[in-house]
């Protein structure tokens, strides 16, 4: 069974806005990731956050992790067209593999 | 650009036919997995390979067998293949066998249409 569940499936957003995506997930984990994936094509590694981490930032990412209420948020400031594409979260619980959520479809419009 | 790559780009095949799908990698990882992807769903993992040797099968048909020749590649057998079984069939690879704590690097993807 699926571990994360993004929400919102599906959103759509102009040039230069924010963009922020969820993640719920179940049960305990060691890490949690972002991939994103344009279609058709390969996942690309975003973020790692761990356990243990509350906040990570890389360049126009942000990435909340909340353990207590068991969810993660993605931000993408100052969005631009090249950013549509499918985000995933990936939880790593503490046995087993990663698990992939059902993922957001971003459509930022020029 | 991935440093992941995966042949053919495209295949089609006939139910009674046998392909295989190829997955290469320079890295130095010793982790290979094999996952498949239905449009618009995430990626469903099918095997695991740790040091050349399958830790994981994830209950999949044995129509599908992968094989690890090596540290650097990864193959998946095809054989007598259902058109259900279309789809991106997605090879990565971690540093180890403990993707709970590294990345996942992934290939382009091979997209499987079986007729």
């Amino acid at each position: 069974s699926q571990q994360g569940e993004e929400d919102p499936q599906a959103l759509s957003i102009q040039e230069g806005e924010n963009a922020t995506m969820n993640c719920s997930y179940k049960t305990s984990i060691n890490n949690l990731q972002w991939y994103r994936q344009n279609s058709g094509r390969g996942l690309v590694h975003l973020i790692l956050i761990r356990s243990n981490e509350r906040e990570k930032h890389s360049g126009r990412l942000r990435v909340t992790l909340d353990t207590s209420k068991k969810s993660s948020s993605l931000l993408i400031t100052a969005s631009r067209a090249a950013d549509t594409a499918s985000y995933f979260c990936a939880t790593a619980p503490s046995q087993g593999n990663l698990i992939f959520g059902k993922g957001t479809k971003l459509s930022v419009k020029p | 650009d991935t440093e992941v790559t995966q042949t053919p780009k495209h295949l089609v095949m006939g139910m009674t036919n046998k392909k295989s799908l190829k997955c290469e990698q320079h890295m130095g990882h010793r982790a290979m997995y094999w996952y498949k992807q239905k449009a618009k769903k995430p990626p469903e993992l099918m095997f695991v390979y740790s040091y050349e040797k399958l830790s994981i099968n994830e209950s999949v048909p044995s129509r599908f067998s992968p094989e690890c020749p090596n540290s650097s590649l990864l193959n998946l057998h095809l054989h007598a293949l259902q058109p259900e079984d279309s789809a991106l069939y997605l090879c990565a690879s971690s540093q180890v066998r403990l993707a709970n704590t590294g990345e996942l690097f992934f290939g382009e993807g091979s997209r499987l249409t079986v007729l």
